[in-house]
């Protein structure tokens, strides 16, 4: 299977400030007949389950605020926050979906 | 509106079996594959099962193999996994969610709330 490591654990950043996530791969996700990177990113606010936020390492699903985006390629994926707000707190996870899905261990957004 | 609602968590003890649902609705469901993804307590989200569109090929996590089993009804619009043989690592919020498309099926665009699954004597 594929292992999907992200960085950092946790993280508390201001309001109004950038918060950057990352994600790596153990093998590329990039499909070479297609040229897409099989990389999602997942928000999880508490109690409740996870919302797709970001598909093809880098377009936002219909309704996601343009503060968040993705970039990347291969084996290593970011996802930012450009101006964190309040209703930003939550897990967030990649998932690759270019085999058998797996995810990456979770990165927890906080307030500083 | 896509709507995912699943049903028949609750307690077990080790060793027993536990049937889900999942009751879908504002899409068809017959279209699509979907998936059973788990959330232990504090945890992660780890893949459970996949069931292709036709119901015809099923693929299953390692953890789970042999003793968890997915199956559809396309004619109720329900997803379900009978689990057997449970054990207390099995204990875990259990989410139904649908495959974005028939060819980017592995991709989670809707997911229920979730059932509640705990293992213990």
């Amino acid at each position: 299977d594929i292992v999907m490591t992200q960085s950092p654990d946790s993280l508390a950043v201001s309001l109004g400030e950038r918060a950057t996530i990352n994600c790596k791969s153990s093998q590329s996700v990039l499909y070479s007949s297609n040229n897409k990177n099989y990389l999602a990113w997942y928000q999880q606010k508490p109690g409740q389950p996870p919302k797709l936020l970001i598909y093809w390492a880098s377009t936002r699903e219909s309704g996601v605020p343009d503060r968040f985006s993705g970039s990347g390629s291969g084996t290593d994926f970011t996802l930012t926050i450009s101006s964190l707000q309040a209703e930003d707190v939550a897990v967030y996870y990649c998932q690759q979906y270019f085999d058998t899905p797996t995810f990456g261990q979770g990165t927890r957004l906080e307030i500083k | 509106q896509v709507q995912l609602v699943e049903s028949g968590g609750g307690v077990v003890q080790p060793g027993g079996s536990l049937r889900l649902s999942c009751a879908a609705s504002g899409f068809t469901l017959s279209s699509y594959g979907m998936h059973w993804v788990r959330q232990a307590p504090g945890k992660g989200l780890e893949w459970v099962a996949l069931i292709q569109d036709d119901g015809r090929n099923k693929y299953y996590a390692d953890s789970v193999k042999g003793r968890l089993t997915i199956s559809r009804d396309n004619s109720k619009n329900t997803l379900y996994m009978e689990m057997n043989s449970l054990r207390a690592e099995d204990t875990a919020v259990y989410y139904c969610a649908k495959g974005s498309s028939t060819i980017h099926y592995r991709l989670f665009d809707y997911w229920g709330q979730g059932t509640l699954v705990t293992v213990s004597s």
